[in-house]
C-alpha cells in the first residue's frame, strides 16, 4: 500500500535552515508528484510546491520561492524539503503528499522555530 | 491562481440531521471529463483525511453518509445522517492546472 513517511520534528533557531524528509513506498516513486504543504498551529493548509521525482522538475507556490527548495533521491525513493532563513512564521506542520487520481498523505513534521 | 471559497465557516448540525458545505471555485476545475476537485476531514493533531476525490468518488473506508457533488466551479460535501465523529474542519482542494488551493475550511460542530 501507498505510504509517505515523513522525519520527525524540528526545534530550529531562527535564520537557520531546516532539512525534512519525506519517504515513499508501495509505489513507483518516479511516476508521481510530491507536493508539500503548511498548516500553523489552528489555521487552513497552504500548498508549497511540488516536485516531479522522475526528472526533479519542480513548481513553486510564488509566496514560497525562495524559501522552500524540493529536492528528490530516486535511489532512496526519498522526497526532501528544505527551509531557508527561518522565522517563527515558518514554525507549523508540513506535510507531503502524493499526487494522482486521489492523493495520499505522510503525517507530517512540526517544525518550531525558536531561540 | 484558483480561488477556492469555502462556505460556512463553522456550522453546527444535530445529531442525526445532515450538513452540507458548499465550495466555489474562481474558475473552472473541469479538464478532461474530471473535475479536480477533493474533500478533507481533518481533526486537530490529524492530517487530513481525503473523503471524496474528483467531486464525487467516496474514498475507500469513508462511510457512504459522505457524498459529494458538481462540477466547473460549484461543489458541496454532504454528510446525512451526522454522527458525533464527524466533528471536525473540512476542506475543499483544487488541483487543477499543476497547483494546489484549498478552501478555507468549514468547521463541523455536532449539537
Amino acid at each position: 500500500q501507498v505510504q509517505l513517511q515523513q522525519s520527525g520534528p524540528e526545534l530550529v533557531k531562527p535564520g537557520a535552515s531546516v532539512k525534512m524528509s519525506c519517504k515513499a513506498s508501495g509505489y513507483t516513486f518516479t511516476d508521481y508528484v510530491i507536493s508539500w504543504v503548511k498548516q500553523r498551529t489552528g489555521q487552513g493548509l497552504e500548498w508549497i510546491g511540488e516536485i516531479y521525482p522522475g526528472s526533479g522538475s519542480t513548481y513553486y507556490n510564488e509566496k514560497f520561492k525562495g524559501k522552500a527548495t524540493l529536492t528528490a533521491d530516486k535511489s532512496s525513493n526519498t522526497a526532501y524539503m528544505q527551509l531557508s532563513s527561518l522565522t517563527s512564521e515558518d514554525s507549523a506542520v508540513y506535510f507531503c503528499a502524493r499526487e494522482g487520481e486521489r492523493a495520499y498523505w505522510g503525517q507530517g513534521t512540526l517544525v518550531t522555530v525558536s531561540a | 491562481n484558483i480561488v477556492l471559497t469555502q462556505s460556512p465557516a463553522s456550522l453546527a448540525v444535530s445529531l442525526g440531521q445532515r450538513a452540507t458545505i458548499s465550495c466555489r471555485a474562481s474558475e473552472s476545475v473541469d479538464s478532461y471529463g474530471n473535475s479536480f476537485m477533493h474533500w478533507y476531514q481533518q481533526k486537530p493533531g490529524q492530517p487530513p483525511k481525503l473523503l471524496i476525490y474528483l467531486a464525487s468518488n467516496l474514498e475507500s473506508g469513508v462511510p457512504a453518509r459522505f457524498s459529494g457533488s458538481g462540477s466547473r466551479t460549484d461543489f458541496t460535501l454532504t454528510i446525512d445522517p451526522v454522527e458525533a465523529d464527524d466533528a471536525a474542519t473540512y476542506y475543499c482542494q483544487q488541483n487543477n492546472e499543476d497547483t494546489w488551493t484549498f478552501g478555507g475550511g468549514t468547521k463541523l460542530e455536532i449539537k
